[in-house]
C-alpha cells in the first residue's frame, strides 16, 4: 500500500502569509496526486489535480507542484476564506486511493 | 453540473449493517467518464477511501476494509450503494460519495454534502 504523510499536521498563519504545505508519497507516485480543502462540516473541495492542475474556479494563489515522492500546496497570499484543513490523495494505484492526514491551516 | 446525494439511516446498532445510497443528478451514473466512490470521516479525524464502482459493477475496495464492504450500481435509479457489515462503534463517520474522474489521474470531484453515521446501541 502507498502511505501518505503531511507536514506540518497543523499551522497558525495571517492573511497575507505565504503558505506551504508539503505531501510525501512512501514511493514515486509520478504525478499522480491531488489535493483538497475541507472547511468545518463541509465536503472537501478540490482544489489541484496531477499535481499541479488548478481546477477550474479555484483562484490562482492556491499551487501546486513536485513529482515522484515529494509534494506541495502553495498559498500564495492566504486569505480568510483559506483557513481550512488540506488533504493530498494518491490516485498512482490503480483504484486504491489513500488520503493524507491532513494539514490544518488556523489564524495566527 | 454533477450533483451527489447522500442518504440512509443515521443510527446503526452494533453488529448491524450499514447501508447508505447516493443519488446521482444532473449526469448518468452510466458514463464512461466517471467511477463512482465512498469515502468515510470519523468526527475529528481524516478521510479513508472505502471503494469505489464503474457502471459496469466492476468494485475496487479498501483492503482494510474489503471483507465487510460491499458496493453496487443501480443504473435505473442512477444510484449507488454502500453496505458495511457487522460495525463497531469505530465505523461511526461522516459517510460521503463521490465521482472519480477516469480520464487519468482519479480525482474526487464533486462530493456530496456527507451523512453522519453513529454506530450505537
Amino acid at each position: 500500500d502507498i502511505q501518505m504523510t503531511q507536514s506540518p499536521s497543523s499551522l497558525s498563519a495571517s492573511v497575507g502569509d505565504r503558505v506551504t504545505i508539503t505531501c510525501r508519497a512512501s514511493q514515486s507516485i509520478s504525478s499522480y496526486l491531488n489535493w483538497y480543502q475541507q472547511k468545518p462540516g463541509k465536503a472537501p473541495k478540490l482544489l489541484i489535480y496531477a499535481a499541479s492542475s488548478l481546477q477550474s474556479g479555484v483562484p490562482s494563489r492556491f499551487s501546486g507542484s513536485g513529482s515522484g515522492t515529494d509534494f506541495t500546496l502553495t498559498i500564495s497570499s492566504l486569505q480568510p476564506e483559506d483557513f481550512a484543513t488540506y488533504y493530498c490523495q494518491q490516485s498512482y494505484s490503480t483504484l486504491l486511493f489513500t488520503f493524507g492526514p491532513g494539514t490544518k491551516v488556523d489564524i495566527k | 453540473q454533477l450533483q451527489l446525494q447522500e442518504s440512509g439511516p443515521g443510527l446503526v446498532k452494533p453488529s448491524e449493517t450499514l447501508s447508505l445510497t447516493c443519488t446521482v443528478s444532473g449526469g448518468s451514473i452510466s458514463s464512461s467518464s466517471y467511477y463512482w466512490g465512498w469515502i468515510r470521516q470519523p468526527p475529528g479525524k481524516g478521510l479513508e477511501w472505502i471503494g469505489s464502482i464503474y457502471y459496469s459493477g466492476s468494485t475496487y475496495y479498501n483492503p482494510s476494509l474489503k471483507s465487510r464492504v460491499t458496493i453496487s450500481v443501480d443504473t435505473s435509479k442512477n444510484q449507488f450503494s454502500l453496505k458495511l457489515s457487522s460495525v463497531t462503534a469505530a465505523d461511526t463517520a461522516v459517510y460521503y460519495c463521490a465521482s472519480i474522474a477516469v480520464a487519468g489521474y482519479n480525482w474526487f470531484d464533486p462530493w456530496g454534502q456527507g451523512t453522519l453515521v453513529t454506530v450505537s446501541s
